[in-house]
């Protein structure tokens, strides 16, 4: 079975600063996604930034970008120029290649201060 | 386009009852996904409906269960309220879930 673990439950950064968020999984698969999601106090989860396991290179969208350490099953979110709206609940997720179970790690809550 | 949204926001049900929580998929979204968050962890998958059927289960008993309506909205019914229940009930939407699900902001279930 697939797991995810993020072995942060709590972090706090400045405000402009960059901040790194952890996240390791388990699987024997060689095709997956991987996914970092954001839980505002309003509940409603927000794709931040995916990344499928076949591609080597790292993704990012704008202040946000992930290091993917495939052979080490790692996948690591960095968010630069942290702003206080980047106050969340932070999710890392899997899922297979061609199914449809979404596993999520328990989350990391992020404080940012000014 | 709308995004993802559910019905009711808040609940309170007593032990032993049923509820029908309910979701509307975000246009052209043919595929309906339900998590449960307990408070302070990660959603938990419960199950997936595609054009109708169900595709894909989580580790939930069989009270749990659901259906999903040609314009692709869907409920989610739970039988026997256990007071283990509470939680937030997220209902996903997706094309294909490669490219991620777009999320509802839930229904906060309480058991008492």
């Amino acid at each position: 079975a697939q797991t995810v673990t993020q072995s942060q439950p709590e972090m706090s950064v400045q405000e402009a600063e960059t901040v790194t968020l952890s996240c390791t999984y388990d699987t024997s698969e060689s095709n997956y996604y991987l996914f970092w999601y954001k839980q505002p106090p309003s509940r409603q989860m927000i794709l931040v930034i995916r990344q499928e396991a076949y591609k080597q290179q790292n993704a990012t969208e704008n202040r946000f970008s992930v290091n993917f350490q495939k052979a080490a099953k790692s996948f690591s979110l960095k968010i630069s120029d942290s702003q206080l709206g980047d106050t969340a609940m932070y999710f890392c997720a899997f899922m297979k290649y061609n199914n449809n179970d979404m596993r999520f790690g328990a989350g990391t809550r992020l404080t940012v201060k000014p | 386009e709308t995004g993802v949204t559910q019905s009711p926001t808040h609940l309170i049900k007593t032990r032993g009852q049923q509820v029908t929580l309910r979701c509307s998929s975000q246009s052209g979204h043919n595929t309906v996904s339900w998590y449960q968050q307990a408070l302070g962890q990660g959603p938990q998958f419960i199950f997936q409906y595609y054009r109708e059927e169900e595709n894909g289960r989580g580790n939930f008993p069989p009270r749990f269960s659901g259906l999903q309506f040609p314009n692709y909205s869907s409920e989610l019914n739970v039988n026997a309220l256990e007071l283990d229940d509470s939680a937030l009930y997220l209902c996903a939407s997706s094309l294909t879930g490669d490219y991620g699900y777009t999320f509802g902001s839930g229904t906060r279930l309480t058991v008492v």
